[in-house]
């Protein structure tokens, strides 16, 4: 079965400190691998997709299938990138779910 | 605005009551994906239409929930029979062959 796990839920950096949102998946087939972001009072948006390998926002992930992970990293935190931050892989059979872990809430301090 | 659009915002019903959300897809989407959030966790799939077909079901979705997706357009989740354990967000999203683009979400709280 699909499975996106973050193992932490609460990280909390200062401002200008480097940050790394860990994830982790399980998934038999070759999946896509996503990072969304919820800002407060806003909906889910897309941050991140692994194919198309772009930096947004200052933020990257390298999709490393041998050890099953899509960490988020950003080299100097921001306040504005305070949020809750998902995984989520796309599977690639059939129905194309996304399956997402359960957040990280990052804090950036002042 | 062009996005994904949820109605209502917000539904308070008492317990045992049937409630029906709704969801405008952007245009062009194929897919259309209904989820369940409650506080703490991640949304968790519910089920999956791709034009008017329902092809994915979740287990989580018991029969006293229904979805449907006339002419492959918007779409609309009912409730049957409310029960506080139904208390959530219920997000939907569509997407045409990448990301999935979602909408701001329905609050369900069952009184």
């Amino acid at each position: 079965a699909q499975r996106v796990t973050q193992p932490e839920k609460l990280l909390s950096v200062f401002k200008g400190a480097p940050v790394e949102l860990k994830c982790n998946y399980s998934y038999s087939g070759s999946p896509e691998l996503f990072w969304y972001v919820q800002y407060s009072r806003q909906r889910l948006q897309l941050l991140l997709r692994h194919i198309s390998r772009e930096s947004i926002k200052g933020f990257t992930a390298d999709l490393n299938k041998g050890e099953t992970s899509f960490h988020l990293k950003k080299p100097f935190a921001q306040e504005e990138d305070s949020a809750m931050y998902y995984c989520a892989l796309s599977t690639t059979d059939g129905g194309k779910i996304f399956v997402f872990g359960p957040g990280t809430r990052l804090s950036v301090l002042p | 605005d062009t996005g994904v659009s949820q109605n209502p915002r917000h539904k308070i019903t008492k317990r045992g009551q049937n409630v029906t959300f709704r969801c405008d897809p952007i245009s062009e989407h194929n897919r259309l994906y209904w989820y369940r959030q409650t506080l703490g966790q991640g949304p968790e799939f519910l089920t999956y239409f791709q034009n008017e077909a329902q092809l994915e079901k979740s287990r989580l979705l018991s029969d006293r929930f229904s979805a449907e997706r006339p002419k492959g357009s918007f779409s609309t989740l009912e409730i049957q029979r409310t029960e506080q354990g139904d208390s959530a967000m219920y997000l939907c999203a569509s997407s045409r062959t990448g990301e999935a683009f979602f909408g701001q979400g329905t609050r369900l709280t069952v009184v």
